[in-house]
């Protein structure tokens, strides 16, 4: 099937870091994506990474894929309290669709 | 910035009239948006897809009749919800493609969204 899978919640602490996994389907997707979603607002493209890289950081952010496993996840650092929302992973498939994970919530606590 | 304008970002209407959600992309030319529904604490779905100048793509189970798009710009799609009902009631979001100056990948910029009540 087509179902990009992601946890539904996750809650973290002011400070610690967050882990958000998601489990993807098409291994020949070239690009991988992370967006923000934010209450009642559109998506905010946060980061992405190319299907031959392991790892990417972009300041707080960090990615991992490990293609083998079609697994992708988004490490942030240092969690504040503005980076509680949903975020989605995204892949790109055969069709050259955007396939959207499940998404998941993130909460961050004072 | 925000690169792709969409608007209104809440309209509520009676059953059975019609409503239009633009979607206009800002400093670039996009012959190519998205349309997507988003229903609470779910994923986004893709309606459609919006080509200037020719017909939209429409998903599986989405109703062409029902929800119209044009695209008769390069920087501007609407989509009409037609004779709405409760249940159209919805986030619906719009998104372009991008390829920027330099860079060697597509990106998928999104409007802000339109959340639609329909009475």
């Amino acid at each position: 099937g087509e179902d990009v899978e992601q946890s539904l919640f996750l809650s973290v602490r002011e400070g610690d870091s967050s882990v958000i996994n998601c489990t993807y389907t098409d291994s020949s997707s070239t690009y991988l994506y992370w967006y923000k979603q934010e209450p009642g607002a559109g998506l905010q493209l946060l980061t992405y990474i190319f299907s031959n890289m392991d790892m990417k950081q972009d300041q707080r952010l960090t990615v991992l894929l490990n293609k083998k496993d079609k697994h992708l996840s988004l490490r942030i650092a240092d969690t504040q309290t503005g980076d509680s929302a949903i975020y989605f992973c995204a892949e790109i498939s055969g069709t050259y669709k955007y396939i959207f994970g499940t998404g998941t919530r993130l909460k961050v606590l004072a | 910035g925000a690169v792709v304008s969409q608007h209104p970002s809440r309209v509520i209407c009676k059953s059975g009239t019609s409503v239009k959600i633009e979607c206009r992309s800002l400093d670039f030319q996009a012959t190519t948006m998205f349309w997507y529904r988003q229903f609470p604490k779910q994923s986004l779905m893709l309606m459609a897809t919006s080509n200037e100048g020719s017909k939209a793509t429409y998903e599986q189970g989405v109703e062409k009749d029902k929800f119209l798009i044009n695209h008769a710009s390069l920087t501007l799609s609407t989509l009409t919800v037609t004779s709405a009902h409760p249940e159209d009631s919805s986030f619906y979001i719009c998104s372009a493609n991008i390829i920027r100056q330099g860079e060697s990948n597509e990106k998928l910029f999104f409007g802000s969204g339109t959340q639609l009540s329909v009475l």
